[in-house]
């Protein structure tokens, strides 16, 4: 069974404050890794697709890094302001597999 | 605007009262796929579809039934629905099968539907 771990489960920051988490997923049979960002009453909008270990991705205050050999990406926000208050979700794509596979998410709360 | 267009967006219905929950793309993506979202787990899929006509079950399917007769829609349907079957859905579309070859570009998400089965 394929198993997608996120950690925290939730956070609270300040603004200001700099942050992150992280994403477990199964280190054989890697395609791809997506994050995505899922605000409250909305859907979840793609911020990264990763695929090559060791890849860094950014995207203004938010970045992600991938260790395929070890089955860890870790999601870094820098200076996190209220906007940024939501659930962050990984997801897991296995070769061979049509589908990806979720963690739980890590709910993110930024407080003035 | 490229979007997933999903309805309705909240449904209240009765045990046993088929329903189906529509969903659309005008990206002209092949692969679409239905999740249930329920609390403290993450995003389980239903059904998937690679193309037209081209559907298979996900890690969660009974209970649903899906169709893919053109390339845009993609709705599901419960026949008989049950109090289990409540739950957040979503409609998700990519531009490549995952599995083929990874949705470099992510999937694009529809804006979910609360279903409650009473």
């Amino acid at each position: 069974i394929l198993n997608v771990e996120q950690s925290p489960q939730s956070l609270h920051v300040q603004e200001g404050d700099s942050t992150n988490f992280t994403c477990s997923f199964p280190s054989s049979n890697f395609y791809a890794l997506h994050w995505y960002r899922w605000e409250t009453a909305k859907s979840p909008e793609a911020l990264f697709v990763m695929t090559l270990n060791g890849d860094e991705k950014k995207k203004g205050r938010i970045s992600a890094t991938l260790n395929t050999k070890e089955g860890y990406s870790y999601l870094y926000i820098k200076g996190s302001q209220p906007e940024d208050s939501a659930t962050y979700l990984c997801a897991f794509e296995a070769g061979g597999y049509n589908k990806l596979i979720f963690g739980a998410g890590t709910r993110l709360a930024v407080h003035p | 605007e490229a979007q997933v267009t999903q309805n309705p967006r909240y449904l209240i219905t009765v045990t046993g009262k088929k329903l189906t929950v529509t969903c659309s793309q005008n990206m002209n993506h092949e692969y679409m796929s239905w999740y249930r979202q329920d609390p403290g787990l993450g995003l389980r899929q239903i059904y998937y579809s690679m193309n037209v006509e081209v559907t298979d079950k996900g890690d969660v399917p009974e209970g649903y039934k899906v169709s893919r007769k053109e390339k845009r829609n993609f709705p599901l349907i419960l026949e008989s629905p049950s109090p289990n079957q409540t739950s957040l859905y979503f409609c998700a579309s990519s531009s490549s099968g995952a599995g083929a070859a990874p949705a470099m570009v992510g999937y694009t998400f529809g804006s979910g539907t609360r279903l409650t089965v009473v």
